[in-house]
Parts: structure tokens; C-alpha cells; sequence
């Protein structure tokens, strides 16, 4: 079975600065991964993903995500941190079913 | 999303009782699933749907159901609720099967199991 897990369940960050968020995955085969952004009381919106294209995939809202197989890695970044990026952040991965995993997700808060 | 809506949006009830929340999607996907949203557990899924009257089970099915008799509709059924289905639910679509075409959720419907 595939998982997926996110390293900080909080991360925080001032303004303008670096965000990274930790996503790591367990595959036999190669996966298809997927970052999801949730905003207080709505539902999941789909930043990025990769499908094996290139591995660094570029997203919505300045982020970007880089999969690196030889650490089964796929972090997420953007350059600056934007006081609207606070939310809670979930890593995904596609399973032996083809069902999305997805891991315990990071909250990003983000300090003016 | 505009094009899946769930309702209710928030819902308090018994133990005991049976509660039934709707997925309702304009989009004419085929797949449909219903997750639960648990602190440090991410979404879980509970069942899912790959047409008219077809479902299977998830990862955390014990003590729910489900019933998608029309393509735009997938119903969740709590048959008896208790304390520990307290939590905020989603339901999701998508167009075809296999995640690298991703899923739109809805927008959740918050239980509390009292």
C-alpha cells in the first residue's frame, strides 16, 4: 500500500519569507502526487501535481513542488509567504486502487 | 465548488440516530466519493462510487453506507451515530478514474455526534 507523510502537522513562517512544506511518500511504483490547499470552512482546491511530466511542477499562487525519487520526496516551496497562504496544506499520493492517500496535512500559519 | 454541492452544511445530532448527508454534483462525473476529516488524519476515505449503483467500501466504512441511485447524487448513510463519527465530511468527483486527473471537493458538511 501506498502512504504518504507530512513532516510538521504546524509550520510557521513571517512574512516574505521561505515556505517549505515537508511531504515524503511510500511506492512500489511510480506515483502520482498531488498537493491540496484547504481554507478555514471550505473544501480541498488542487495546487499541483505530478504525473511523471518533469519533476519540478509549478502550481497555483507562486508554489512549486519538486519530486525527488532518490529521496522519495515531494516538498512544497514558495520563494515569499504571503499573509492570504495561511491554511492547512495536504500532500497526496494515488494507491494500488487508484484512491487518493492523502497524508495528516500541515497548518501554515503565517506572522505579519 | 459551484459545480458539487453538500448539505447540510452542519448538522447536530444523537447518538443513536440515523443521519443521511447528500452529494450533489452538475458536473456528469462518473466517480464520487465520500471522505471524513479527522485532526492529524488527513481524509480518509469512507466509500466511493464508479457509477449508477455501484460503490465500494474505503478504508473506514465501519457504521456507514452508501447509495448513489442517479449520477448526480451519492448519498452517506449513518445507520446509528455515535460519538467517534463526529467530524466534517467531503465529498469529492471526478471525471475519470486513476488520481492523476484529480478530484473537486465540496465543500463539507460539519457533524457533531452528541
Amino acid at each position: 500500500a501506498q502512504s504518504v507523510t507530512q513532516l510538521g502537522s504546524h509550520v510557521s513562517v513571517s512574512e516574505g519569507a521561505l515556505v517549505l512544506l515537508r511531504c515524503n511518500y511510500s511506492s512500489s511504483v511510480p506515483p502520482y502526487l498531488f498537493w491540496y490547499v484547504q481554507y478555514p470552512n471550505q473544501g480541498l482546491q488542487l495546487l499541483l501535481k505530478y504525473t511523471s511530466a518533469a519533476t519540478l511542477v509549478k502550481g497555483i499562487n507562486g508554489f512549486e513542488a519538486e519530486f525527488k525519487k532518490s529521496e522519495t520526496s515531494f516538498h512544497l516551496t514558495k520563494p515569499s509567504a504571503h499573509m492570504s497562504d495561511a491554511a492547512e496544506y495536504f500532500c497526496a499520493v494515488n494507491n494500488a486502487g487508484n484512491m487518493l492517500t492523502f497524508g495528516g496535512g500541515t497548518r501554515l500559519m503565517v506572522k505579519p | 465548488d459551484a459545480g458539487i454541492t453538500q448539505s447540510p452544511r452542519h448538522k447536530v445530532t444523537e447518538t443513536g440516530t440515523p443521519v443521511t448527508l447528500r452529494c450533489h454534483q452538475t458536473e456528469n462525473h462518473r466517480y464520487m466519493y465520500w471522505y471524513r476529516q479527522d485532526p492529524g488524519h488527513g481524509l480518509r476515505l469512507i466509500h466511493y462510487s464508479y457509477g449508477v449503483k455501484d460503490t465500494d467500501k474505503g478504508e473506514v466504512s465501519d457504521g456507514y453506507s452508501v447509495s448513489r441511485s442517479k449520477t448526480e447524487d451519492f448519498l452517506l448513510t449513518l445507520e446509528s451515530a455515535t460519538s467517534s463519527q463526529t467530524s466534517v465530511y467531503f465529498c469529492a468527483i471526478s471525471e475519470r478514474q486513476g488520481a492523476a486527473y484529480g478530484y473537486t471537493f465540496g465543500s463539507g458538511t460539519r457533524l457533531t455526534v452528541v
